[in-house]
């Protein structure tokens, strides 16, 4: 597509629920990244998808969040077991070189745990 | 891993005045240093990035200046406009291997008309 595509751009889910937050990158890029922004805060990482190694889930917050990405395009991260802390908007980005360099941002979920 | 500290938290200018944002990092392999635009409300973008190669870059009202030695870059923004308005981010990363941006915590930027 034109551009990084993420669903939903909003979501509002009650605590101890599952969600699940997809982003579709732009074709061709092989690399992809989640961050999550909480409120007026920097860009945390989350989690990093380059081809078809082994993707780096260094910046998971805890064993409750989990991603994958599916023939190398669409990826999906997944919140168990959701808490109000969780509250963020999660950005996912994707790059055609997978060092860092050139990330086009989608436009985020929000995400509201009450 | 990385650490990336950037300063000021906020800051506020009169329109037409120079605007100075600056990071230091922690991991001296770190090679690739861009600058991340945030309006209200929207996506960060790319405005301008430099790699370790480099000093300086300029793009019209936005330059970027590197010093490897003392390990921090700054962004220097002149005759700054109402449209300026918004959160920086700075980042770095290695531009080699399996390495994400590690990002600043931001610069709310107030041009004030």
């Amino acid at each position: 597509g034109a551009g990084v595509s993420q669903s939903p751009s909003n979501k509002v889910t009650e605590k101890g629920k599952d969600v699940e937050l997809r982003c579709d990158p732009i074709s061709g890029h092989t690399a992809l990244y989640w961050y999550r922004q909480s409120l007026g805060q920097g860009l945390e990482f989350l989690i990093y998808f380059q081809g078809n190694s082994a993707p780096d889930k260094s910046g998971l917050p805890s064993d409750r969040f989990s991603a994958e990405r599916t023939g190398g395009s669409v990826s999906t991260l997944t919140i168990q077991r959701t808490q109000q802390e969780d509250s963020a908007v999660y950005l996912c980005a994707s790059s055609l070189e997978g060092t860092g360099s050139g990330y086009t941002f989608g436009s985020g979920t929000r995400l509201t745990v009450v | 891993g990385e650490n990336v500290e950037q300063h000021p938290s906020t800051l506020s200018v009169q329109e037409g005045d120079s605007a100075v944002i600056k990071c230091t990092y922690s991991d001296s392999a770190s090679n690739y240093f861009p600058w991340y635009k945030q309006e209200l409300g929207k996506r960060p973008q790319l405005i301008i990035d430099i790699r370790s190669n480099v000093g300086e870059k300029k793009d019209q009202r936005i330059a970027v200046t590197l010093n490897k030695t003392a390990k921090h870059f700054s962004l220097h923004i002149t005759e700054t406009q109402p449209e300026d308005s918004a959160v920086y981010f700075c980042a770095a990363s290695i531009n080699t291997g399996r390495r994400a941006l590690t990002f600043g915590s931001g610069t709310r930027l107030q041009v004030q008309p």
